[in-house]
This record gives structure tokens, sequence and C-alpha cells, in this order.
């Protein structure tokens, strides 16, 4: 079953935007993770924001978590057309004994120069 | 250090072919997991390892094998391809513990005819 959702789909928007996408799960999670996937390649690791954190940043990404509503948002600030990917979140499972992770569906981003 | 590898990058098989996707990595990670990835649905476990000689199943495990001799290798085998295994296949590790990222390869792209 799909544990993770993202919205939107898919989003464009011109460089020097800001981007953000959201993500909705069902599990109780250990941590909340973000991916980005270029077309035809490998998923490649963005961001961890643990249960207890409410904030994350890196560069020009910003995470936020609440896990009240069992939710999570990626902001992208001043994009760039080198930003054009998908990105997915994972939840890992705190009920797996393995932290187990649940992708989401994706959220399609493409930037305009 | 190339991190985790698959091959072949490409391949076509007949309804009812056999065959292995091969899996390595460097890092000495010790856990180890399958994925397959189709339009729409976002990343689905097939199987995973936790170490040589430990295996289980994910989510779709029905008509793939694995199996863990070394902590390096961890192939996938479709037993009797069927055309609702076409996908592009990801393989990904993790290091030793439960929290952290996953670290994944560049993906395999199946198509069953």
């Amino acid at each position: 079953s799909q544990q993770g959702e993202e919205d939107p789909q898919a989003l464009s928007i011109q460089e020097g935007e800001n981007a953000t996408m959201n993500c909705s799960y069902k599990t109780s999670i250990n941590n909340l993770q973000w991916y980005r996937q270029n077309s035809g390649r490998g998923l490649v690791h963005l961001i961890l924001i643990r249960s207890n954190e409410r904030e994350k940043h890196s560069g020009r990404l910003r995470v936020t978590l609440d896990t009240s509503k069992k939710s999570s948002s990626l902001l992208i600030t001043a994009s760039r057309a080198a930003d054009t990917a998908s990105y997915f979140c994972a939840a890992n499972d705190r009920g797996s004994t393995l932290g187990r992770l649940y992708f989401g569906r994706g959220t399609q981003l493409t930037v305009w120069p | 250090n190339a991190g985790v590898t698959q091959t072949p990058k490409f391949q076509v098989l007949k309804t009812g072919q056999s065959m292995t996707l091969q899996c390595a990595q460097d890092m000495n990670h010790e856990y180890m997991s399958w994925y397959r990835q189709d339009p729409g649905m976002g990343l689905r476990l097939i199987h995973y390892s936790v170490g040589a000689g430990i295996t289980d199943q994910g989510e779709v495990p029905n008509g793939y094998n694995v199996s863990r001799s070394t902590t390096e290798d961890f192939p996938l085998r479709l037993l009797s391809a069927a055309p609702s295994q076409t996908s592009v296949y990801f393989c990904a590790t993790q290091r030793t513990g439960r929290l952290g990222e996953q670290y994944f390869g560049p993906g395999t792209r199946l198509t069953v005819t």
C-alpha cells in the first residue's frame, strides 16, 4: 500500500521562484526523508528530518514536519533549471524492525530558465 | 569507490524467460533492498536483506527471488517473467542501523513482451 503521497503531482515554475512540495504519510515514523530523481537516474538522498524535529535547513532546502498531521513539506528557494527533477518523500516506519521506507508517488518539478 | 552498481542497464525479455538482475556495492553496508518503480506508483519494496544469509519479503515479492551470500552482492532473480514485471528496478543500500538514508543504484529498465 502507498504510505506516502506528494502534492502537487507536477509543479512548473520560473527560475528564481520558490518551489513547495507537500507530503502526507500514514505510518508512525522515526524520520521523514526527501529524495530527488533526475530523469533516467537513481534516487539521491536530499535531507532527513527526525520525528522530534519540526524544521530543518540544508542550503536552499527547507523541510518542515508536522507529526500531528502526518505531513511534511519541502521548500526549494531560488530555484534553478538544474533543480528540474522528481522529488519523493519517504516515511521511515517506526513499526518496522528495519525502519522500512515507504515512498510517495513523487512531485515532478520543472524549472524554466 | 563506485557506490551501488547495477547491471544490466536495459533488458528485454520474452514472457516465461528467467533472468537475474545484478546489484553490487562497495560501501560495506549491511542492509540492501530491491525496489520497482512504475509510472505514477512511486517505489515499492520487493525484497530486502539485513546481512549475508538473511533476506525477507517486501510489499511485492511474488515472482522474484533473492539471495545474499556476500555483503557486496544482492542479485534479484525473475523466475518466469511476465508483462506485469515490466518496470524500472532499483537496488539500494543503507548503513548499519535502521534510521539512515538509502543509497540507490542507477536502475535497470526491464521490458517483458
